[in-house]
């Protein structure tokens, strides 16, 4: 059963800081994972997609990796801003569509 | 506008009165799903369809049924709610895995935030 796990649940930052997110996973057959942000009480906003096959994409300040092998993919934040703070949950694809998230980090940004 | 509709927004109902949350994507996507997101425990898959007239089991598909009659529509049924459904439920689409631009990609909804009593 695949398991995704998302370390630590909740980090402060002061603005500027670059800042690392983390997301593992037990079983390395995923068709792709992707990171999303929700901002409370929203709904998730997509941020980025890997296919299994790559290894890293990159969104303006953003810059998702993937290493199937190890089972672990990490989100890189450059010069965080107050508006990033929000809740960040990467999931895993596998198979047809069937999808399992992490439980998210909670990032807040100090002004 | 992309976007993902749900409704209602928010619902407050009783244990045994059935209800349907509905879901209705304007991109002409393949694929659509449903979740529900519970403290502690995440955001998990309820069903998810890849086309009109099919559709299959997530990991909580227990005490819900799924219909998609059309493309655009994916309602959430809960014939009989007790009260272990209550939780915040989200509607996602896709353009599904088979075009290579845009596999995958999931855009959701706001969320309907069901109680039942």
């Amino acid at each position: 059963k695949q398991e995704v796990t998302q370390i630590p649940a909740a980090l402060s930052v002061p603005e500027g800081e670059n800042l690392v997110l983390n997301c593992s996973f037990t079983d390395s057959a995923i068709y792709n994972l992707q990171w999303f942000r929700q901002d409370p009480g929203k709904g998730l906003t997509s941020l980025l997609l890997i296919q299994s096959s790559q290894r890293e994409q990159t969104s303006g300040r953003l810059n998702a990796s993937l290493d199937k092998s190890s089972g672990r993919s990490t989100l890189y934040i450059a010069a965080s801003q107050p508006g990033d703070s929000a809740t960040y949950l990467c999931a895993v694809v596998r198979g047809a569509q069937k999808l399992v998230f992490g439980q998210g980090t909670r990032l807040t940004i100090n002004p | 506008e992309a976007q993902v509709t749900q409704n209602p927004r928010y619902l407050i109902t009783v244990t045994g009165k059935k209800l349907t949350v509905t879901c209705s994507q304007n991109m002409n996507h393949e694929y659509m799903s449903w979740y529900r997101q519970d403290p502690g425990l995440g955001l998990r898959q309820i069903y998810y369809s890849m086309n009109v007239e099919v559709t299959d089991k997530g990991d909580v598909p227990e005490g819900y049924k799924v219909s998609r009659k059309e493309k655009r529509n994916f309602p959430l049924i809960l014939e009989s709610p007790s009260p272990n459904q209550t939780s915040l439920y989200f509607c996602a689409s896709s353009s599904g895995p088979h075009r290579e631009s845009r596999v995958g990609e999931l855009f959701f909804g706001e969320g309907s935030r069901l109680t039942v009593l």
